[in-house]
């Protein structure tokens, strides 16, 4: 079945370093791919997303790319701040339009 | 816009009573919510998917008489815990989508239930 794979954390960076977080996920078809971003006490927020392949999301300075050829979504930020210090959640949608999640990455940016 | 508030945030309750969870939609009307429960270190686990009127559609392994949903309004949802034991203690979010984008689900900020 469909499912997602993410590096777990959590990710200790200092304010401005660059961040990465892997996704990959296994799927059969084209699924849509996403990053959502909760917040201490908040909700999962939708942080950007790609439906096919080479699509770029993009959206607050993160950017992911959807991978076809190594099944791969990472995220990606040039300069972290202080208020990104959130868990980041890697997810994919498939036929069945149901939301499939990975385990979810912490990071804490220090300043 | 599109917020969803989940109440209450945390509950303690004792092994064998039940305990309901509210989901509303605080600036729009949900046509479909979803309820999802969360283990530590664990991905979000889809439960269940409810439609404002009709009988909710619980995932494989779900027990629909333990996790009873209503779908009263276009606004509200609600999750009872029956009869709960501390293997359900858990975290369960609620999301919310939209007629018109019905692919985009707004998320609730999640209730703690611990059972003792």
């Amino acid at each position: 079945g469909n499912s997602v794979t993410q590096m777990e954390g959590p990710v200790t960076l200092s304010e401005e370093a660059f961040l990465t977080i892997n996704c990959t996920y296994t799927a059969t078809g084209y699924p849509s791919l996403f990053w959502y971003v909760q917040y201490p006490g908040e909700g999962l927020q939708l942080l950007l997303k790609a439906t096919k392949a080479d699509d770029k999301g993009s959206n607050k300075g993160f950017e992911a790319t959807y991978r076809k050829e190594t099944t791969s979504f990472h995220l990606e930020k040039g300069s972290v701040q202080v208020s990104d210090s959130a868990v980041y959640f890697c997810a994919l949608r498939g036929r069945t339009d149901k939301l499939i999640f990975g385990t979810g990455t912490r990071l804490q940016v220090f300043p | 816009g599109a917020v969803v508030s989940q109440h209450p945030s945390r509950v303690i309750c004792k092994s064998g009573t039940s305990v309901k969870i509210e989901c509303r939609s605080l600036d729009f009307q949900a046509t479909t919510m979803f309820w999802y429960r969360q283990f530590p270190k664990k991905s979000l686990m889809l439960m269940a998917t409810s439609n404002e009127g009709s009988k909710a559609t619980y995932e494989q392994g779900v027990e629909k008489d333990k996790f009873l949903i209503n779908h009263a309004s276009l606004t509200l949802s609600t999750l009872t815990v029956t009869s709960a034991h501390p293997e359900d203690s858990s975290f369960y979010i609620c999301s919310a989508s939209l007629a018109r984008t019905p692919y985009e689900q707004y998320f609730g900020p999640g209730t703690r239930l611990t059972v003792t």
